[in-house]
Formats: structure tokens, C-alpha cells, sequence
């Protein structure tokens, strides 16, 4: 079973900042990877998705990698604004099976 | 404007009693998903349906019982058997299995 971590569950930051969320994951068979953002109450909104074949994917001011070979994919936020606090997860799809959810990193930019 | 709709944004339960989750999309996809919520943990996958009259158990199914008798349709029933149902229920739905996830706003399901 596919296992995926989010580290760290908490992170607080002065707006301005850039900033790196780190996910992990047991199993490199992936097909691939996704990025959620959350805010309270609601669902989960679809950021980026990167393939496996993909080594990085950009939308804007965030910017996913992906490294399968170590188990690890970073999502880097430029210059965070308010807006951006929300909780971050991302999920791995793993080969013909089905999406594996980290625990999130819930992110508090500062004005 | 396409979406995934769930209702009702809060639910409660007395002991012993079923109660129905809603989600409806009107994406035309063929696949749709449950998932559970709870703090501290990633979603984890009730129960999904790859196409109209076919569903599959997810990792956590006991206690929870679904349909898919419409391709727009997929309700979710926890049972008097789930001892433990409060948690934020998320449906989800997806063009075919595997392929990216668009989400409802969730129901969070509360015990009297």
C-alpha cells in the first residue's frame, strides 16, 4: 500500500515569502501526482498535476517537481500572499490503482 | 456552470439510524468516488464507481453502502453499522478511473 507523508502539518510565514511543501511517497510505481489546495469547510481544488514522466510542473506563482526515484515531490509557492493560507495535499496515483492522499500542510501566510 | 454538487452541507445522526449523502455531478463523467476525512489524516477511499451499475469497495467500505443506478448520481449511505461515521464526507468525480478528481464542497456528518 502506498504510503504519503506531508511534512511539515504546519507552517506559518510572513507574505512576501517564498516557501517549499514537501510530500513523500513509499512506492515510485506512480502514475502520477497531484497537487490540492483546501480551504476550511470546503473541498479540494485541483493546483497541478504532474505526470511521471514529468519532472516538474508551473502554474503561475507555484511550481511542482517531481523526483520518483527518491519518493518526493515539493510544491514551491513565490512570493506568498493571505490568500494563499489554506491547507495543501497532495495525492498519488498510483500505477492501475487507485489516488493515495497525504495529511496536508496547512499554510498561514502573514500579512 | 459544471460541478459536483453534495447536500447536505451538515448532517446528523441519531444512534442507530441510516443516513443518505447526496452528490450529484453534471461533469458527464463515468467515474465517481467517496472519500472520509478526518483531522489529522489524507482522505481515504470509501467507495468509487467506474461506470452506471458498477461500484467498487474502497480501504475503509465497511458500514457504508452506495448506488450508482444514474451516471450523474452517486449517493452515499452510512449504516447504523459504521460506529464511528463523524467525519467530512468529499464526493468526487473524474471523465474516466484514474484520471484527475474534481471535488464537491463536502458534508460533515455529526452523531446526536
Amino acid at each position: 500500500k502506498q504510503e504519503v507523508t506531508q511534512i511539515p502539518a504546519a507552517l506559518s510565514v510572513p507574505e512576501g515569502e517564498n516557501l517549499v511543501l514537501n510530500c513523500s511517497f513509499t512506492d515510485s510505481a506512480i502514475y502520477n501526482l497531484q497537487w490540492f489546495r483546501q480551504d476550511p469547510g470546503k473541498g479540494l481544488t485541483s493546483l497541478l498535476l504532474i505526470q511521471s514522466s514529468q519532472r516538474e510542473q508551473t502554474s503561475g506563482r507555484l511550481n511542482a517537481s517531481l523526483d520518483k526515484s527518491s519518493g518526493r515531490s515539493t510544491l514551491y509557492i513565490a512570493a506568498s500572499q493571505p490568500g494563499d493560507s489554506a491547507t495543501y495535499l497532495c495525492a498519488v496515483l498510483r500505477t492501475g490503482n487507485q489516488f493515495y492522499f497525504g495529511t496536508g500542510t496547512s499554510l498561514t501566510v502573514i500579512p | 456552470d459544471g460541478g459536483i454538487t453534495q447536500s447536505p452541507k451538515y448532517l446528523f445522526r441519531k444512534e442507530g439510524q441510516n443516513v443518505t449523502l447526496s452528490c450529484e455531478q453534471n461533469l458527464n463523467h463515468d467515474a465517481m468516488y467517496w472519500y472520509r476525512q478526518d483531522p489529522g489524516q489524507g482522505l481515504r477511499l470509501i467507495y468509487y464507481s467506474q461506470i452506471v451499475n458498477d461500484f467498487q469497495k474502497g480501504d475503509i467500505a465497511e458500514g457504508y453502502s452506495v448506488s450508482r443506478e444514474k451516471k450523474e448520481s452517486f449517493p452515499l449511505t452510512v449504516t447504523s453499522a459504521q460506529k464511528n461515521p463523524t467525519a467530512f464526507y468529499l464526493c468526487a468525480s473524474s471523465p474516466a478511473h484514474l484520471q484527475p478528481q474534481h471535488f464537491g464542497d463536502g458534508t460533515r456528518l455529526s452523531i446526536l
